[in-house]
């Protein structure tokens, strides 16, 4: 079954310890992107890969790090987390081929709390 | 810089009657446009999609949208709605060059019985 799977789906954090949320998908797709999601604003695009060892910010990514060693994965690292960083946090891939339709699919949500 | 505007945060109709949910976009560039829905509790998936060829799209569950370029809008039309259709409705914008994607703020689409 195609997915994007994240772990762990529920976090709650106390202010200044580092977190990674991972992040993989089996579709093999070039592209994928984290987005926080918060009442009232939407979707927010944090950082996105257009493949292997390609990162490149999004519109939020102040207090984020990612990596893109391998192409199933895009971990979202979080080195000293605050608590306005409380979100909901998805996971999304895509393919870049010019023949794709370019439809994100997204991962089921990591809800953060950072205390 | 591209952004996405949905100028209504909630909608709610009833049952069977038709709705139409706003987006509105700005961009310098040739763009993708998308509809995804969120359900409760779930992530969000493809509704439709706009990259290129006729204006008008339509998804397997009945609703459409019709790309705008003078207006720069795709707004999202179903005639008759069902409970079902309750949840988050996030019209999205793509540069057809390049790979940022903005999301617009979100309207929730309550359908009452």
């Amino acid at each position: 079954e195609a997915q994007v799977t994240q772990n762990p789906r529920y976090l709650i954090t106390v202010t200044g310890k580092k977190l990674t949320v991972t992040c993989s998908q089996n579709m093999n797709h070039e592209y994928m992107s984290w987005y926080r999601q918060d009442p009232g604003l939407g979707l927010r695009q944090i950082y996105y890969s257009m493949n292997v060892e390609v990162t490149d910010k999004g519109d939020v990514p102040e207090g984020y790090k990612v990596s893109r060693k391998e192409k199933r994965n895009f971990p979202l690292i979080l080195e000293s987390p605050s608590p306005n960083q409380t979100s909901l946090y998805f996971c999304a891939s895509s393919s870049r081929r010019a023949s794709s339709s370019y439809e994100q699919y997204f991962g089921p949500g990591t809800r953060l709390t950072v205390t | 810089a591209q952004s996405v505007t949905q100028l209504d945060s909630q909608v709610p109709v009833f049952e069977e009657a038709p709705v139409e949910l706003r987006c509105n976009y700005s961009s310098s560039v040739s763009v993708y446009l998308f509809w995804y829905v969120q359900y409760p509790n779930q992530g969000l998936q493809l509704l439709l999609k706009y990259l290129s060829g006729s204006t008008l799209v339509e998804s397997i569950n009945g609703f459409e949208a019709e790309f705008n370029k003078s207006q720069t809008s795709f707004h999202l039309r179903k005639p008759s709605v069902h409970i079902s259709d309750t949840a988050e409705y996030f019209c999205a914008v793509r540069g057809s060059s390049y790979d940022k994607v903005i999301f617009g703020p979100g309207t929730s689409l309550s359908v009452i019985p």
